[in-house]
């Protein structure tokens, strides 16, 4: 069974300051893994996906993250946060061609403080 | 470019009373179609999801249902609601199998 975890609850990052939000996944076969954000009240915006290759992906508004097979990690990243980062985030796991449904992480709510 | 609707945006509903919510996507043809609720702000719960008309798949025993009369239309429905029915419920499509899914701007449900 596939299953994602995001160890943070919360991150606290000030403004400029470069920030992470974890992700570690499970699935049986190959991982599809994507980044999700929401802000309040509203729907998830998709971030960015790996499906294969590089193991960098970039992604909107200047995020990006690593895929590590090895450590069966998707880390989000961004080399400077902004106040308007401030949001909950979502990671997600489908399993390779075989899964329909995709496994949402339990969420991490980003601060960025000025 | 494709977009997905959802209706209505709020809703305050007492114990016992039906619910009917509805979610349209444009742009696209033989979308899968999912349903979530998400609760206190927080994880995901899959509730529903459809690869076609008329073919739903439940992924948690409970007290709602669903149906897609069309092709890009989705219904999430119940005849009777409880407390614990509370939350915002999100509407997304996609295609597989290496797509994202595009959530809809979800439908806060308070059931007093």
């Amino acid at each position: 069974a596939q299953s994602v975890a995001q160890p943070e609850d919360q991150v606290n990052v000030a403004e400029g300051n470069p920030l992470t939000v974890k992700c570690t996944y499970s699935v049986s076969g190959n991982p599809y893994l994507f980044w999700y954000v929401q802000y309040p009240n509203r729907g998830l915006q998709f971030l960015l996906k790996y499906i294969t290759g590089d193991n960098l992906v970039k992604g909107s508004y200047g995020f990006e993250a690593e895929f590590n097979k090895s450590q069966t990690s998707f880390h989000l990243k961004k080399p400077s946060a902004l106040v308007s980062d401030s949001a909950l985030y979502f990671c997600a796991v489908r399993e390779g061609n075989y899964g329909q449904n995709f496994v949402f992480g339990p969420g991490t709510r980003l601060s960025v403080l000025p | 470019s494709q977009t997905i609707h959802q209706w209505p945006a709020t809703l305050v509903q007492p114990v016992g009373s039906p619910l009917s919510l509805e979610c349209t996507v444009e742009g696209t043809s033989n979308p899968n179609l999912y349903w979530y609720r998400q609760a206190a702000g927080r994880g995901l719960q899959l509730l529903f999801y459809s690869v076609g008309i008329g073919q739903i798949s439940s992924e948690v025993p409970q007290n709602l249902s669903a149906s897609r009369p069309q092709d890009r239309q989705f219904i999430l429905s119940s005849k009777k609601l409880l407390l614990s029915d509370s939350g915002f419920y999100l509407c997304a499509w996609g295609e597989m199998p290496y797509n994202e899914q595009f959530f809809g701007p979800g439908t806060r449900l308070t059931v007093l």
